[in-house]
């Protein structure tokens, strides 16, 4: 069974430029979830979509968008980069609606460098 | 969901029990604990997960105190492999709330 896969691995960006980062779920999952971990920092919940819809949404500024496809693959945006959005882009996938189980299983990341 | 204390780092020999604390004292009672790893700049992997009783799984155990404000993830052979950071998450199942809150984790240091 194929993980959670991320595109690119790695993006180099300049300040104020857009970045498209994208994410394949396992199959079978309906919720992609998008964290970001910036260097020194941990963990932070950006977005959560789940059938198509954006479920829930971290503190982060509507710059940081997303979106999810009928496929169930997502795609997070961030536009007008600035140079602390420098992080590891970490997207997880699960399956919603089994109760107390949420195992939510990440894919490598995409680490986005702006300049 | 409720806030969890780790330690910052351990050490543990090869080969050893190695013992993992988490606080979790303003737990409430439909929050479950959950335990993940991150090897250095991989994606998180999920561990174990418990309400009140104690779980083991090919991974890991986890002792979850009878009042429940305290957890202890149990890695019982460790090895090099298992250095990682752990973070112990408490989250609850409804519905909504499915996002993780991750802390600073514990960085566990297997030594040989």
């Amino acid at each position: 069974e194929a993980g959670v896969t991320q595109s690119p691995t790695h993006l180099i960006k300049t300040r104020g430029q857009q970045a498209t980062l994208r994410c394949s779920p396992i199959s079978g999952h309906t919720s992609v979830y998008w964290y970001q971990q910036a260097l020194g920092l941990g963990l932070q919940f950006l977005l959560w979509y789940d059938e198509g819809e954006e479920r829930n949404r971290g503190n982060f500024p509507p710059r940081f968008s997303g979106r999810q496809f009928p496929n169930y693959s997502s795609e997070l945006n961030v536009n007008a980069l600035e140079l602390e959005d420098s992080a590891l882009y970490l997207c997880a996938s699960s399956l919603v609606g089994t109760g107390s189980y949420n195992e939510q299983f990440f894919g490598p990341g995409t680490r986005l460098t702006v300049l | 969901d409720a806030k969890t204390t780790q330690p910052p780092s351990m050490d543990c020999a090869e080969g050893r029990a190695a013992n993992l604390p988490c606080n979790h004292s303003t737990i409430s009672g439909n929050e479950y604990v959950y335990w993940y790893r991150q090897i250095h700049s991989q994606g998180p992997q999920y561990i174990i997960h418990g309400l009140k009783n104690n779980e083991t799984n090919e991974m890991a155990s986890l002792i979850i105190t009878e009042d429940r404000k305290s957890s202890t993830l149990i890695l019982p052979h460790a090895t090099l492999r298992d250095t990682a950071v752990y973070y112990c998450i408490v989250r609850n199942s409804n519905f909504g709330n499915e996002k993780l809150t991750f802390g600073t984790g514990t960085r566990l240091t297997i030594i040989p």
